[in-house]
This record gives structure tokens, sequence and C-alpha cells, in this order.
């Protein structure tokens, strides 16, 4: 089994969907969560960080974490083209350990 | 923004040449990363390390060298390319802060013949 599950999709949705992208950990350590996107042809950059359980909102971006269920979901509103990217979940067991990626979900948001 | 930067952005070879993936930053980031990067599938990690003369193997197995002689500089350097090799190299810095993130540079797109 591998340590972090994440559906690599590709999913798409038409412009101003609610989209949900979620990851699955088997190593219940795990203490520190994030999403990164990344842009076709760019290195990833962070988008939402979580430490423990718990959610946290910027902008349009909601994080989730549900340690009991290991469990973690990322909520896009209102989602625009420039959206388009590849989501990576990440979480590591400390802030100073290498970061354990899943697969990615390729996202596309239809004009 | 982040300042990190990989060179050549992408580079095409033959098999059996050897070559150096280069990356810096300058950003004074004590912990860098090597993760490769194939569509459709997870970043491993194959180097890391946590400051000068300093540097690991990570989980991934790569025939792939690397040396960390200077803080800003952690270059990548496979003796002997293979077809196998073929993939997106992403090489990373540990920000200062407790978050744990990593600031990731372009990337090296790597084909080999």
């Amino acid at each position: 089994q591998k340590e972090v599950e994440q559906d690599p999709g590709p999913l798409s949705v038409p412009e101003g969907a609610i989209v949900s992208l979620n990851c699955t950990y088997s190593n219940s350590a795990f203490q520190y969560f994030m999403w990164y996107r990344q842009y076709s042809r760019k290195g990833p950059e962070l988008l939402m960080y979580t430490y423990s359980s718990g959610n946290k909102e910027d902008g349009r971006f909601t994080a989730q974490v549900d340690k009991s269920s290991k469990y973690i979901s990322l909520f896009i509103r209102d989602s625009q083209p420039s959206d388009s990217a590849t989501y990576l979940c990440a979480m590591s067991f400390s802030g100073n350990t290498p970061l354990v990626f899943g697969k990615g979900t390729r996202l596309s948001v239809i004009a | 923004e982040a300042d990190i930067y990989q060179t050549p952005r992408y580079l095409v070879i033959g098999t059996g040449k050897k070559i150096t993936l280069e990356c810096s930053q300058t950003m004074g980031h004590d912990k860098m990363y090597w993760y490769q990067q194939d569509p459709g599938m997870e970043l491993h990690l194959i180097h890391y390390s946590y400051g000068v003369n300093s540097t690991e193997k990570g989980d991934l197995s790569s025939e792939s060298t690397v040396s960390r002689i200077r803080t800003e500089h952690f270059p990548l350097t496979l003796e002997s390319a293979r077809p196998s090799h073929t993939s997106q190299y992403l090489c990373a810095s540990l920000g200062q802060g407790n978050t744990g993130e990593l600031f990731f540079g372009e990337g090296s797109r790597l084909t080999v013949l």
C-alpha cells in the first residue's frame, strides 16, 4: 500500500463549479499537510498548508484534514480556467522531514 | 516568487553521455532536494542534502550522484545516461520557517535517446 493515495484524474469541470480534490494516507504519524499546484512545464508551488487536523481557508480555497479518517481535501469554489493545473497533496512527519507526495490530480476548468 | 533556478530546462542526449543538471538557490536555505517526476506518478525523492558536505540518497534508487560544496549549489550528475533516465528532474529547497514548505525550481526535462 502506498503511503499517500491520490486519484490522478483527469478531472474536467465547467467554470464556476466547486471542485473537490482528495488524498488518503496510511501513516498516522503525518502531522503537516500541504497542497501544491503545478502548472504545465513549471515546478510545484505551495497553495495551502495545514498542521494537524482542521480546516483552513484562503480566498476560494479551503483545505481540510481529518486525521481520524486519514483523509485530506482541497475545495476550490467558483473555479476559474486559471485554476487548470495539477494539484499535488503532500505530507510530512515534521517541518524538517522530507515531504511524501501523492501522484497529483490534473484539473481542467472549462470556460 | 522562489529564487531557485535549474539549468538546462530541456536536454536531449545520446546514451552513454555524462550530464550534470544544475540547481542554484539564492535564499540561503540549508536543505535541498532532488525529485524525479514522471507523468501521472508521484514525485520521488532521489537525493537530499542538509547542508554543505552533506548528501543522502532518497527513497527512489538512482544511478545519479550529487554534491554540495556550496550552500547555494546542488548539482546532480549522471555518469552514463540511459533511456531509463528519461524523466523530469525537480530541485527544491526547504524554507526557513517550520511549515515544511518546499520551494521548487522549474525542472529539467531530460530525454535520453
